[in-house]
């Protein structure tokens, strides 16, 4: 079974509906974070958390949210989509011991349409 | 602002060839340099790592090759085989408490058999 896993992982939608994409991950992490990544653009955050009362945002927030509702679950909603949001979403984990934490271990990702 | 520039963006190599890819920063707090592969229909998985304090790192057939005066650090794919076909992400992160990682913009290699 996979560590970490997205559902949806593919979804299609109309601009000004609220979507929301799911992480799921049993490596017992603390650290769990959302990325989009378009081509030519690479893999950007959006927002991270480093437990379940601690959620920061990264470098592209605006129009996202998201919910750590359990260590092992993080959520991320596009409260109004529009279609510059139309990208692959990747959620990933990373362990909170300094000596593991540099490696981030990702999910297989939502690709998201929204017309 | 891209903080990490990658390039080239898609490479062809034969099989048995060398790949190479580039990456520079001008952030020099950044203090580890890892590079993620990513296959198709998957989420990126790290394939080796560097920090500043050395000049190259290799694993197998992939090396890091660092140079911290010029603020550059590159993946070199030795005899780079058809399997090797991904796309390569470097990134780095910064000192500090958030430590995040900064990606590129990512390379598509492709090796042709």
């Amino acid at each position: 079974d996979a560590d970490v896993t997205q559902t949806p992982r593919n979804r299609i939608t109309k601009t000004g509906k609220r979507i929301m994409l799911e992480c799921s991950q049993t490596k017992g992490h603390d650290r769990m974070y959302w990325y989009r990544q378009d081509p030519g653009l690479g893999l950007r955050l959006i927002y991270y958390s480093f437990d379940v009362k601690d959620i920061n945002k990264g470098e592209i927030s605006d129009g996202y949210s998201v919910s750590r509702q359990a260590q092992a679950k993080f959520s991320l909603s596009l409260e109004s989509a529009i279609p510059n949001q139309t990208a692959l979403y990747f959620c990933a984990t990373s362990d909170r011991d300094p000596k593991l934490y540099n490696e981030q271990f990702f999910g297989p990702g939502t690709r998201l349409t929204v017309l | 602002q891209q903080q990490v520039k990658q390039s080239p963006q898609s490479l062809i190599v034969q099989k048995g060839g060398i790949s190479i890819i580039n990456c520079a920063y001008e952030n020099t707090a950044f203090d580890y340099f890892p590079w993620y592969q990513q296959f198709p229909g998957k989420g990126p998985a790290l394939l080796i790592a560097i920090r500043p304090d050395v000049s190259e790192k290799k694993e197998g057939r992939f090396t890091i090759s660092f140079n911290k005066s010029a603020k550059q650090f590159s993946l070199h794919i030795m005899d780079s085989q058809p399997g090797d076909s991904a796309t390569y992400f470097c990134a780095a992160r910064e000192t500090g408490s958030a430590r995040q990682l900064t990606f590129g913009s990512g390379t598509q290699l492709t090796v042709l058999p």
